[in-house]
């Protein structure tokens, strides 16, 4: 079935360096990619997209790319804040199934 | 605030009891789904309903159930509980069938077994 394989953790970077979060992943067909995030205590909300390969989806200044081609969608940001302490999920769904997680990616930043 | 009430908060009970947690979705979304999430296993797919009808089931056991009331509101019911169970569980919701793919979650009830 599909599925979702992120870089295991914990990461733990200081402020201001820089960021990378792999995901790669395995379906058929032509799945569409996330980033959710869930800060202490609180739910997953959606970080960013990308529904279509070569899409860039972006915010917040994170960026994440569709490759097809290595079936991946790796996470990044230039630097990283304080803030950014947080569980990151690498996520997919076909055909407005039901969301596939991967495990998790817990980042700390130490200031 | 995502808009997604979830109850209890923190729930802690014995083995072989029975809980029912609570998920109100955001106003005008008509799916809800159930997630577990736990230390060993991640984040795991149990459920989702749409407009009173189940559309969906993940690695929901079989001492595990769901419905979604008139008012869209939806109740996971968990029985015979193990040590196992322990775990956060989430309720999300969205306004049809991931036409975006954005999930909006709760703030999750932890169920505690001991």
């Amino acid at each position: 079935g599909d599925s979702v394989t992120q870089m295991e953790g914990p990461v733990t970077l200081s402020e201001e360096a820089f960021l990378t979060i792999n995901c790669t992943y395995t379906a058929t067909g032509y799945p569409s990619l996330f980033w959710y995030v869930q800060y202490p205590g609180e739910g997953l909300q959606l970080l960013l997209k990308a529904t279509k390969a070569d899409d860039k989806g972006s915010n917040k200044g994170f960026e994440a790319t569709y490759r097809k081609e290595t079936t991946s969608f790796h996470l990044e940001k230039g630097s990283v804040q304080v803030s950014d302490s947080a569980v990151y999920f690498c996520a997919l769904t076909k055909g407005a199934q039901k969301l596939v997680f991967g495990q998790g990616t817990r980042l700390t930043i130490n200031p | 605030d995502s808009g997604v009430t979830q109850t209890p908060k923190h729930l802690i009970t014995a083995t072989g009891q029975r809980v029912t947690l609570r998920c109100s979705p955001r106003s005008g979304d008509l799916s809800v789904y159930w997630y577990q999430q736990s230390l060993d296993q991640g984040l795991q797919f149990l459920i989702q309903y749409y407009n009173g009808e189940e559309r969906a089931k993940g690695n929901i056991l079989e001492r595990f159930s769901a419905q979604q009331f008139p008012d869209l509101h939806s109740e996971l019911n968990l029985s015979s509980l193990e040590l196992g169970d322990s775990a956060l569980y989430f309720c999300a919701s969205s306004v049809g069938f991931l036409d975006t793919g954005e999930l909006f979650f709760g703030e999750g009830s932890r169920l505690t077994v001991l």
